[in-house]
């Protein structure tokens, strides 16, 4: 089975630390994604990768930055954390255009709740 | 653009009752169409998906056909039980028209009630 796993499960910060949030995939996946889940808004796409070093934007990048060195690992950065950002953070990978039938298929990880205070 | 339309809950229902969650879509192309279960402080999980026209995923005795017709994929289960108690999101990929992600739905919490 594929597994997708965060670094953590809770997360309390300050207004203005710089945090990092971890992601990690053991299925050799292409593509990675970074979420924020939010009430009434569901999931919206903050960055996508779809190889190592490459990133798109999503939907609302503004305030997150990215960076994917290695193929099983995709991190999501807040320079200057704000309180607005409190938020669930969803990781999820896909295996990549050369998966036929499961190109579309995404996986998740537990998710990442993050508290800016 | 593409776009997923999802019934608004928060949806109570006793257990044994019969439960229906809509969703409808929009699509340039030929979308993959997903319903997946995000149960109490976890991340989302695939429930069942379909790839095309008149497909029937099914899972755990939830089930949803895609219709192209109505543009639908609604989520049908014959007999809820309080372990099904979760926000269910309905999601669409696009490939053909070169999405790179999903679309997702609002998501409807459900709560079965013993």
């Amino acid at each position: 089975d594929v597994k997708v796993t965060q670094s953590s499960r809770y997360l309390v910060k300050r207004t203005g630390e710089k945090v990092f949030l971890e992601c990690v995939q053991d299925m050799d996946h292409e593509n990675m994604f970074w979420y924020r889940q939010d009430p009434g808004l569901g999931l919206r796409l903050i960055y996508f990768s779809y190889d190592v070093k490459m990133k798109e934007k999503g939907d609302i990048p503004e305030g997150y930055s990215v960076s994917r060195e290695k193929k099983e690992r995709f991190s999501l950065i807040l320079e200057s954390a704000s309180t607005n950002q409190t938020s669930m953070y969803l990781c999820a990978s896909r295996l990549g255009a050369s998966g036929g039938q499961d190109y579309n298929e995404q996986f998740f990880g537990p998710g990442t709740r993050l508290t800016v205070l | 653009g593409d776009s997923v339309t999802q019934m608004e809950g928060p949806v109570t229902l006793s257990e044994e009752a019969f439960l229906t969650i809509n969703c409808t879509y929009t699509a340039t192309g030929y979308p993959s169409l997903f319903w997946y279960v995000q149960y109490p402080g976890e991340g989302l999980q695939l429930l069942l998906k379909a790839t095309k026209a008149d497909d029937k995923g099914s899972n755990k005795g939830f089930e949803a056909t895609y219709r192209k017709e109505t543009t639908s994929f609604h989520l049908e289960k014959g007999s809820v039980q309080v372990s099904d108690s979760a926000v269910y999101f309905c999601a669409l990929s696009d490939r053909m028209a070169g999405a790179n992600n999903l679309f997702f739905g609002t998501g409807t919490r459900l709560t079965v009630i013993p």
